[in-house]
């Protein structure tokens, strides 16, 4: 374990559906990232949180919907969702907002869209 | 774009040979860290180096700097089947406050 859990670890959804995941830090960062990893391309950041505000979006569409109630949580809420939307989205955490140190990522959660 | 690229993209070798890997990127960059992601988990940050360090070490990891090239290599050395996994390298241009990732090298070693 890294210190920042993530789950589901594997989620199917239909076109329709709603879901939600979820990441989990104990760490004491204060800074929280959603990037998503498809096959062969660079990893994509979609959201930053600091302190829990939102400081970055990524233009990411508004069928993804992040949240971050205090700073050990933040969930990515999903809905109608497109297949290319299929992926491994995972959440990372730093001691601050930025890169002067190194991020901690979860083990994602492997999301298909069918 | 300001994300690194690794080279090559897949690079497979004998257990206990050294593996190099290299990554070019495009502006100058505050640092510069390395990644590595065993398959289908998340990434685990190995080693960050700064604009002004040229070379790091740790274990049986050493990174090198150069600037000038605008590139970094990370050499592996007497590399373990464990050592299997892709490799990434991430960088942070000035006046950026996030990291950018290549889409990293797939490194394969044969007991």
């Amino acid at each position: 374990e890294t210190g920042v859990t993530q789950t589901p670890r594997h989620l199917v959804m239909g076109m329709t559906n709603k879901k939600s995941l979820k990441c989990e830090q104990h760490l004491g960062h204060n800074a929280m990232y959603w990037y998503k990893q498809s096959a062969k391309k660079p990893l994509e950041l979609m959201f930053v949180y600091s302190l829990e505000e939102r400081v970055e979006n990524n233009s990411v569409p508004s069928r993804f919907s992040p949240e971050c109630p205090n700073s050990s949580h933040l969930f990515l809420h999903l809905h109608t969702l497109q297949p290319e939307d299929s992926a491994l989205y995972l959440c990372a955490s730093s001691q601050v907002q930025g890169a002067g140190s190194g991020y901690t990522f979860g083990s994602g959660t492997r999301l298909t869209v069918v | 774009s300001q994300q690194g690229e690794e080279d090559p993209q897949a690079l497979s070798i004998q257990e206990g040979e050294n593996a190099t890997m290299n990554c070019s990127y495009k502006t100058s960059i505050n640092n510069l860290q390395w990644y590595r992601q065993n398959s289908g988990r998340g990434l685990v940050h190995l080693i960050l180096i700064r604009s002004n360090e040229r070379e790091k070490h740790s274990g049986r990891l050493r990174v090198t700097l150069d600037t000038s090239k605008k590139s970094s290599s990370l050499l592996i050395t007497a590399s373990r089947a464990a050592d299997t996994a892709s490799y990434f390298c991430a960088t942070v241009p000035p006046g950026a406050n996030n990291l950018f990732f290549g889409t990293g090298t797939r490194l394969t070693v044969i007991p």
